[in-house]
């Protein structure tokens, strides 16, 4: 069973498109967490939600939008694609907010604006 | 300023040998907690151990340790008797309560395990 799933695997869409990367978590955590990791490897926090409320937004564009219907799912929307979105996102999951408490994460969506 | 800093892009290490990746970060907080992550060449982010500011032991996870030197400000992580399966990315992380428990990552190290 998979612990935390996002689909599509991989996206290759034109500029100025919107896409939607979603992510499901089946281990009972109250923490998502959307990331970004660019080219360089570099990993970056974009949002995190416990029990469906947003926690962090980083400087993000705010063609990206976030979603959380339930505790299990937390979808990223991106409005208007640009070059620069294109990346690996991962999405990932926590039980909670203590430090103590590990980050599960998703495959990660290859993510490829031309 | 960098709140976690890998100095090594690259690491190579013979197999069968322990190989040590650095990292230190940068805090103003008594509570905190450390992390690693190993990336292989997959992509997918795995878990390897962890480190809380207040434990006074070292954290092991079967070849994986964590040498924490807290005075120092550094979280080493050791592999010891490398295998080829060890060759990937690995992320230091830290986990600080404020900004709503943020993990920031460190920019990552290369392995490289020679056969």
């Amino acid at each position: 069973d998979t612990a935390v799933s996002q689909t599509p695997k991989y996206l290759v869409t034109q500029m100025g498109n919107d896409k939607s990367i979603k992510c499901e978590q089946n281990l009972g955590h109250d923490t998502m967490y959307w990331y970004k990791q660019d080219s360089k490897k570099f990993l970056k926090i974009m949002f995190s939600y416990n029990n469906k409320e947003l926690i962090i937004n980083e400087t993000v564009p705010n063609r990206f939008s976030p979603k959380s219907p339930d505790k299990a799912h937390l979808n990223l929307h991106i409005n208007s694609l640009e070059l620069g979105d294109s990346a690996v996102y991962f999405c990932a999951s926590s039980d909670g907010l203590a430090l103590v408490d590990e980050q599960f994460f998703g495959p990660g969506t290859r993510l490829t604006v031309l | 300023a960098q709140k976690i800093t890998q100095t090594q892009p690259g690491m190579f290490v013979q197999e069968k040998e322990a190989v040590t990746l650095d990292c230190t970060y940068d805090t103003s907080d008594q509570s905190y907690g450390l992390f690693w992550y190993k990336q292989p060449s997959s992509g997918e982010m795995i878990f390897l151990i962890y480190q809380g500011s207040y434990d006074e032991q070292n954290a092991t996870e079967g070849r994986y340790s964590l040498n924490f030197q807290k005075a120092r400000k550094s979280a080493n992580l050791v592999i010891s008797a490398s295998q080829l399966g060890d060759s990937a990315m690995y992320f230091c992380a830290m986990r600080e309560p404020r900004e709503g428990f943020k993990t920031i990552f460190g920019a990552g190290t290369r392995l490289f395990v020679k056969a």
